[in-house]
């Protein structure tokens, strides 16, 4: 398996525009997870889903982020209007149900927003 | 709410020169915990899975060990090629989530 594919790898917008990251999580895995990492707060959840259902998005900062997931291999994180304060690495993760399995992550979009 | 502290923050070492990084944990009822590496413009790559106290695994230079309150990752006579960015990462009973540390920056010189 490929493992988790995400895109774009950079992504440089001005303020206020929309903004779109996608993820393709691995084959068969149940969970997808939307992670934020930057320097000051490290790696923070944002959301998750259960067989494409959202189950968890305390951690969606405000209602400019949407999150979804049409099918089980492809999910979208947007921002709406995006802010500079948005600028992060941003990683989808995938896992099993299953045996407290590990999460897998992709190698993240990098957002800079100016 | 689930906490995670690592420390130290970063840390340098001679090639060869063994040591040990250190994630204390606040959690009610643990269900794993998991350490990861994480290289620059990569994300974090899974190492080890901890259940419970007094549990041990081990991965070429690296060991792992668990406490009722904290974790330790020894690594014994490093290479430069283990320099990155060393994770913890908790999940509670119940919950499908980890909840991550700030990390341990690791350095290792030829």
């Amino acid at each position: 398996d490929a493992g988790v594919i995400q895109s774009p790898r950079h992504e440089v917008t001005e303020m206020g525009q929309e903004v779109t990251l996608r993820c393709k999580p691995i084959s068969g895995h149940d969970y997808l997870f939307w992670y934020r990492q930057t320097m000051m707060r490290g790696l923070e959840l944002l959301i998750y889903f259960n067989n494409n259902v959202p189950i968890d998005d305390s951690g969606m900062p405000e209602d400019r982020f949407s999150a979804k997931m049409p099918n089980a291999s492809f999910s979208t994180l947007k921002i709406q209007p995006s802010e500079p304060r948005d600028s992060a690495v941003y990683f989808c993760a995938s896992s099993f149900r299953v045996s407290n399995s590990p999460l897998h992550f992709g190698n993240g979009t990098r957002l800079t927003v100016t | 709410e689930d906490q995670v502290t690592q420390s130290p923050e970063a840390l340098r070492l001679q090639e060869g020169e063994s040591s040990s990084l250190n994630c204390s944990y606040t959690v009610s009822g643990l269900r794993g915990l998991f350490w990861y590496r994480q290289d620059p413009g990569k994300g974090p790559e899974f190492l080890f899975t901890l259940y419970s106290a007094g549990e041990e695994k081990e991965k070429e230079r690296l060991k792992a060990t668990l406490t009722k309150k904290e974790s330790f990752l020894h690594i014994t006579a490093p290479k430069p090629e283990d320099s990155a960015t060393y994770l913890c990462a908790v999940r509670r009973q119940g919950a499908q989530k980890l909840v991550f540390g700030q990390g341990t920056r690791l350095t290792i010189n030829p």
